[in-house]
Order: C-alpha cells, then sequence, then structure tokens
C-alpha cells in the first residue's frame, strides 16, 4: 500500500448505529487530519493530530470522537449520527514540522450515509 | 480570518482550449502558503502545487500553470490545451505559518471542470 489508503469506501448506518473509519498512512508522516466534505459547504477541517497529540477540534460535535493511536493511524468513532452527517470523510497526513508548511496529502476518502 | 474564494461553481469547455480557474484569497498574516488540489470523481485529492507568499514567481509544469499576485490576493491557475481527464473539481486552499505545528487549510468551494470532447 502506498499513500494513504481510507476503509471502508462507502458506509451506510443507521442513527443508532456504532461504526468506525479508518485512515492509515504509509509516508512516515507524523500529523493526521480528517475533514468533512459536504454537498453544500466548503471541505471542513475537523480534527488535527500532530506528534499523536490532538491539537485541533473545530467544534465538531461529540458524537464524533476521533483516536489516533500511533502516527500511522487514524480513526473516527461514529455514534448516534443524524442524516445531516452524511458526508465525505477525508483524511490526510503531512510532516511537521518542516521549516516551511508541509504538504497534506489526501486519502479516498469514506462515503457515510445516514438514514 | 482566512477565507479563500472560487467563484465560478462550474465551468465548461471543449477539449484543446486553454482554462482558467480563479481563486481570491485574504488573510492577515504577511507569511502563508496557497495551494491548489485536484478532486477527480474517485473522490482524493490530489496535490498540484504549494506557493508561499514570498515567491512570486509563476510557475509552469507541462500543460498547468499558475499565476500568483500578491497585489489583487489572486492565485489563477491555467490549463493549456486541455484534456477530458483533466475534467475534475479543484480547490484552491490557504494556511498560515505554522512552524511548530500541523498547518491548518482553508479551503475554497470548489471549481467544477468539465471537458467535453
Amino acid at each position: 500500500e502506498t499513500g494513504v489508503t481510507q476503509t471502508p469506501r462507502h458506509l451506510v448506518m443507521g442513527m443508532t448505529n456504532k461504526k468506525s473509519l479508518k485512515c492509515e498512512q504509509h509516508l512516515g508522516h507524523n500529523a493526521m487530519y480528517w475533514y468533512k466534505q459536504s454537498a453544500k459547504k466548503p471541505l471542513e477541517l475537523m480534527f488535527v493530530y500532530s506528534l499523536e497529540e490532538r491539537v485541533e477540534n473545530n467544534s465538531v460535535p461529540s458524537r464524533f470522537s476521533p483516536e489516533c493511536p500511533n502516527s500511522s493511524h487514524l480513526f473516527l468513532h461514529l455514534h448516534t449520527l443524524q442524516p445531516e452527517d452524511s458526508a465525505l470523510y477525508l483524511c490526510a497526513s503531512s510532516q511537521v514540522p518542516s521549516g516551511s508548511t508541509d504538504t497534506q496529502y489526501f486519502g479516498p476518502g469514506t462515503r457515510l450515509t445516514v438514514l | 480570518a482566512q477565507k479563500v474564494t472560487q467563484a465560478q461553481t462550474e465551468i465548461s469547455v471543449v477539449e484543446k482550449e486553454d482554462v482558467t480557474l480563479d481563486c481570491v484569497y485574504e488573510t492577515r498574516d504577511t507569511t502563508y502558503y496557497l495551494f491548489w488540489y485536484k478532486q477527480p470523481p474517485s473522490g482524493e485529492l490530489v496535490f498540484l502545487i504549494r506557493r508561499n507568499s514570498f515567491d512570486e514567481q509563476n510557475e509552469i509544469s507541462g500543460r498547468y500553470s499558475w499565476n500568483f499576485q500578491k497585489s489583487t490576493s489572486s492565485f489563477n491557475f491555467t490549463i493549456t490545451a486541455s484534456q477530458v481527464v483533466d475534467s475534475a473539481v479543484y480547490f484552491c486552499a490557504l494556511s498560515e505559518a505554522e512552524p511548530q505545528g500541523a498547518q491548518k487549510l482553508v479551503f475554497g468551494q470548489g471549481t467544477r471542470l468539465t471537458i467535453n470532447p
């Protein structure tokens, strides 16, 4: 595997379900990100982990719970979601600090549908 | 606050035409970084270019070129002799300098480019 991978690619869940999205990066990076891309809004940064510590939480509802067990893996745990949470969830990784700004490399995303 | 505006929601051209995608940004920082990403139908954002605020030189990479003008806060992207494979959504993004930590990208709304054969 190369780059950034995400599983599953598609997920349909009911509002009472609990599921997890997985992201894995094979680039040797030490920062990872979750973004949400919905039809009517620009890409929104949800969470940032740098050196396995959460450094950003952009007022995301508590029904989204991230986990970063090591620098290569990132999870997004989902529970009691709402239909408006249906979106494409993208993971990215980068290397920090780099002296100049790093570049984020993205995975293919998980298309989530909440019924 | 940072903001990125891509005023063109959708563009449709015939193959081999040149096309320019506009990007206008707002930031209070003197040090910042601009990016373009391509999102094909598969969903993955593909990195195209990064430019820092101190480097206003235009860049050309094959059929792609970028025009960065600080005076107008613009970072426009031109595809020359467009091809059907260029069809995608293109995003412009901005980040302010984060020397010690992870950057936070602010994205524009994206421009959906369709190249017709």
